[in-house]
């Protein structure tokens, strides 16, 4: 069983257009990470988002953390090229070993010029 | 330039081979972290040191061993491994294990190939 569940999978679009990829459990996380990871790379940070409601706005990109904890969301305006890559999402979980982080499978993101 | 390097970038071994994998970081941190990452599969925490001490080991198979001399450098030695682990291998640090607003700096990561 998956714990978080990451929609959709994979992402075409053009530059110019918007987007939006989720992160989804049934588990309440304590706070919650979205990471890109470019290829050949290692993840790199984009956000944390802590408290239930949470919005947070990088640039393009929004992040919301869902009132109850259990469910994030990225919006990017305007993709550009720049943008593709993998988005992440990682919770520390209520209850689960401190500080580690769990993983979604990620969101891989093409954006065509 | 994260301040976490990993080598080597790429190998390929045998699977009667004895290989290790080396991270450094100079960030301060006293937490590092292995994972794994395979297609279709989400990253798996394999092993976490904090202050040097293997504080979780999340069930790997005893043909991945873990070493940590110092709270900068981090290996894994790897011997008589199957094809199916074959993945990118990526180390991590962060400043202290426990915080729940943990931040990881990773690695480029290794590209294992088993064959």
């Amino acid at each position: 069983t998956q714990l978080l569940e990451q929609s959709p999978q994979f992402l075409s679009i053009q530059e110019g257009e918007n987007l939006t990829v989720y992160c989804n459990s049934s588990s309440v996380f304590s706070s919650l990470q979205w990471y890109r990871q470019e290829p050949g790379e290692g993840p790199v940070l984009l956000v944390t988002v802590v408290t239930g409601g949470e919005v947070k706005k990088l640039k393009r990109l929004t992040f919301q953390f869902g009132d109850a904890r259990k469910d994030s969301s990225l919006h990017i305006t305007a993709a550009q090229p720049g943008d593709t890559g993998l988005y992440l999402c990682a919770g520390v979980r209520y209850g689960g070993s401190q500080g580690n982080l769990i993983f979604g499978k990620g969101t891989k993101l093409s954006v065509k010029p | 330039e994260t301040g976490v390097t990993q080598t080597p970038r790429h190998l390929v071994m045998g699977m009667t081979n004895k290989k290790s994998l080396k991270c450094e970081q100079h960030l301060g941190h006293n937490a590092m972290y292995w994972y794994k990452q395979s297609a279709k599969k989400p990253l798996e925490l394999m092993f976490v040191y904090s202050l040097e001490e293997r504080v979780e080991n999340n069930s790997v198979p005893s043909r991945f061993s873990p070493e940590c001399p110092n709270s900068s450098h981090l290996f894994l030695h790897l011997h008589t491994l199957q094809p199916e682990d074959s993945a990118l291998y990526l180390c991590a640090s962060s400043q202290d294990r426990g915080h729940m607003n943990t931040e990881a700096f990773f690695g480029q990561g290794t590209r294992l190939t088993v064959v």
